[in-house]
């Protein structure tokens, strides 16, 4: 079973704007990454924000964590074609190396 | 090598055969881990391993399924007896760092398409 929600499911968006994705999860975590996966099936790792961080940046992205409310929020400013991918939080508890994924954000940026 | 390596990346296999699906992580990273992955859904833990020792089996979905990593390096996971239901992507990721540590960066391969017919 999955443990991350996002929302929306879907996005589409016109390049040039912003895209932002939700995450939500059940129980508590030690850090919460972000995938992309293009339509060449790669599952290619965004970025990790640890528990004591609030927020995080990475060229044009930009992650929030709010631990109290077990949500995450992924930006991305200024989305090009090339974004176009659906993007799984996973998020990583203390006691081994289970990720447990979301079932995804599907992004559609309109050239 | 500069990523995780999986083989083969297709594999059409008729139901009750068994399937070897092999893994390379990249080179001297200690922890590698299964996963599955089904049309439209997020990846589904499996199991992994730090260096040869195998940590987590809990994702395994029955007894048909095993893996190992005898040598720390190179890892196969083993479908008996396949069924329908197996069909999926089975992904293979490693990572710098012992699994659990704060801040571990999990890098994934390809995947390998799993088809039973």
């Amino acid at each position: 079973s999955q443990q991350g929600e996002e929302d929306p499911q879907a996005l589409s968006i016109q390049e040039g704007e912003n895209a932002t994705m939700n995450c939500s999860y059940k129980t508590s975590i030690n850090n919460l990454q972000w995938y992309r996966q293009n339509s060449g099936r790669g599952l290619v790792h965004l970025i990790l924000i640890r528990s004591n961080e609030r927020e995080k940046h990475s060229g044009r992205l930009r992650v929030t964590l709010d631990t109290s409310k077990k949500s995450s929020s992924l930006l991305i400013t200024a989305s090009r074609a090339a974004d176009t991918a659906s993007y799984f939080c996973a998020t990583g508890k203390n006691q081994g190396g289970k990720l447990i994924f979301g079932q995804g954000t599907e992004l559609s940026v309109k050239p | 090598g500069a990523g995780v390596s999986q083989s083969p990346r297709y594999k059409v296999t008729k139901r009750g055969q068994d399937v070897a699906l092999r893994c390379d992580p990249i080179s001297g990273h200690v922890s590698l881990y299964w996963y599955r992955q089904a049309l439209g859904q997020g990846p589904e833990f499996l199991t992994y391993f730090n260096y040869e020792a195998q940590q987590d089996k809990s994702g395994l979905p029955n007894d048909r399924f095993s893996a190992e990593r005898p040598e720390g390096s190179i890892s196969t996971l083993t479908i008996q007896r396949t069924e329908q239901r197996d069909s999926a992507m089975y992904r293979c990721a490693s990572s710098l760092k012992p699994a659990g540590q704060i801040g571990n960066t999990i890098y994934f391969g390809e995947g390998s398409w799993l088809t039973v017919v």
